[in-house]
């Protein structure tokens, strides 16, 4: 079975700062998706980023980019030019890309992002 | 588009209690998803629908959790007798069918058993 594991509970950032949260994963598979997701206090899980396991390049979203190390099974976001918008849970989630899967998610504990201002 | 739809936002019952949620996804999406998050931790699946068809069901607690997706589209979950440890956010996703697509989660529904 796969499992998702973020070893930081809470991280703070200054705002306009950088910020780089970690997340490692185990899995046996080699064709899968990595997704960074965002929970406001609102509880609406918020897709903020998505990395497909056979592509190299690392995937960007405007402020939001990823570092995904195959070989080291490690998928780290860092964020960018820090809003107070960004305070949130962050979820690093793994999804199988094998059609006889079901579609869902595994995902890790998640990180609590605070926004200094 | 709307989002997906869940209700109640909160709900407080005793324990021993049964308790129902809902939830309507967006309109199209043949896949729904009931995913239990308990303070502290990353959202657990605990089942997931194709059209009315359960796919996948194993970590649902059925002697105490049931849920059922009629004619495809809303859907119910239900725990029945409620113990203190269903403490939870409890949230709906639905997908269009086929792994290249992305879900769409609610808002969720907290339940506090006391």
């Amino acid at each position: 079975a796969q499992t998702v594991t973020q070893s930081q509970p809470e991280m703070s950032v200054q705002e306009a700062e950088t910020v780089t949260l970690s997340c490692t994963y185990d899995t046996s598979e080699s064709d899968y998706y990595l997704f960074w997701y965002k929970q406001p206090p609102s509880r609406q899980m918020i897709l903020v980023i998505r990395q497909e396991a056979y592509k190299q390049q690392n995937a960007t979203e405007n402020r939001f980019s990823v570092n995904f190390q195959k070989a080291a099974k490690s998928f780290s976001l860092k964020i960018s030019d820090s809003q107070l918008g960004d305070a949130a849970m962050y979820f690093c989630a793994y999804r199988s890309a094998m059609a006889n899967y079901g579609q869902n998610f595994v995902f890790g504990p998640g990180t609590r992002l605070s926004v200094l201002p | 588009e709307a989002g997906v739809a869940q209700s109640p936002r909160y709900k407080i019952i005793e324990k021993r209690q049964s308790v129902a949620f809902w939830c309507n996804p967006i309109s199209g999406h043949a896949t729904l998803y009931w995913y239990q998050q308990i303070l502290g931790q990353g959202p657990k699946l605990l089942i997931q629908f194709q059209n009315n068809g359960v796919v996948d069901d194993s970590q649902l607690p059925k002697d105490r959790f049931s849920a059922e997706r009629l004619k495809g589209v809303d859907s119910t979950l239900k725990i029945q007798p409620a113990k203190l440890e269903d403490s939870a956010v409890y949230l709906c996703a639905s997908s269009l069918v086929g792994i290249t697509y992305g879900y769409t989660f609610g808002s969720g529904t907290r339940l506090t058993v006391v």
